[in-house]
């Protein structure tokens, strides 16, 4: 059983700040890995997906990968109150046909104006 | 209107009452899954399909079953309801290529009493 696990928050930080959501991963095989984004009462969207070690930055958002360590991270710049909502970890196996996404917990993020 | 909808939105039931959660989409998508989410346990895999004849367990199967009627319609049954079936339950898709992302609907909150 994979598992991945997520700082357990919740997470408060001011407007304007930076934002670090941790994930660690159990086993070698996953690849690939994504950031899902999930308001209150609402739905998850995918905010973010990295498949190779190193930072993939869009917008405001860089996701960082480290294979060796089991390691991803979301850091969140210049953060704002429309970002607080919880912040989900998934990772898949490499070369899955399943289709299959194991997820964290989530951690809950609040940015106080 | 939502690409993924589920019905109903809101359910109360009884123990050992049947219950059954519809999920209709109009993406396209030949991949269906079924999700529970608990309170600070994320989303955990009930079921999946990939085609109407295809029909697989997920992680938590046990005391559910599932129907796909066509390729857009994914149900949830819930043979015999128990309290700790109370949970929000989302329908998602992906599309073939499968790149990780999931397209998930409004969710369905089911209140066993």
């Amino acid at each position: 059983q994979k598992e991945v696990e997520q700082n357990s928050g919740p997470l408060s930080v001011p407007e304007g700040a930076i934002a670090s959501l941790n994930c660690t991963y159990s086993d070698r095989v996953s690849q690939s890995f994504f950031w899902y984004r999930q308001y209150s009462g609402k739905s998850p969207e995918l905010i973010m997906s990295i498949y190779s070690n190193g930072d993939k930055e869009d917008g405001r958002f860089t996701a960082q990968l480290n294979k060796a360590s089991q390691y991803v991270s979301l850091l969140i710049r210049d953060s704002q109150p429309s970002d607080s909502a919880t912040y989900l970890c998934a990772v898949m196996d490499r070369g899955s046909t399943l289709g299959r996404l194991y997820f964290g917990r989530g951690t809950q993020l609040t940015v106080w104006p | 209107d939502a690409d993924v909808t589920q019905t109903p939105r809101n359910r109360i039931t009884k123990t050992g009452k049947r219950i059954m959660l519809e999920c209709s989409q109009t993406k396209g998508h030949d991949r269906m899954y079924w999700y529970r989410q608990d309170p600070g346990l994320g989303l955990r895999l009930i079921y999946y399909s990939f085609d109407v004849k295809d029909i697989n367990k997920g992680e938590i199967s046990d005391g559910y079953s599932v129907s796909r009627q066509a390729q857009a319609k994914f149900s949830l049954s819930l043979e015999s309801a128990i309290p700790n079936q109370t949970a929000l339950y989302f329908c998602a898709t992906s599309d073939p290529r499968y790149t990780g992302e999931l397209f998930f609907g409004e969710g369905s909150r089911l209140t066993v009493l």
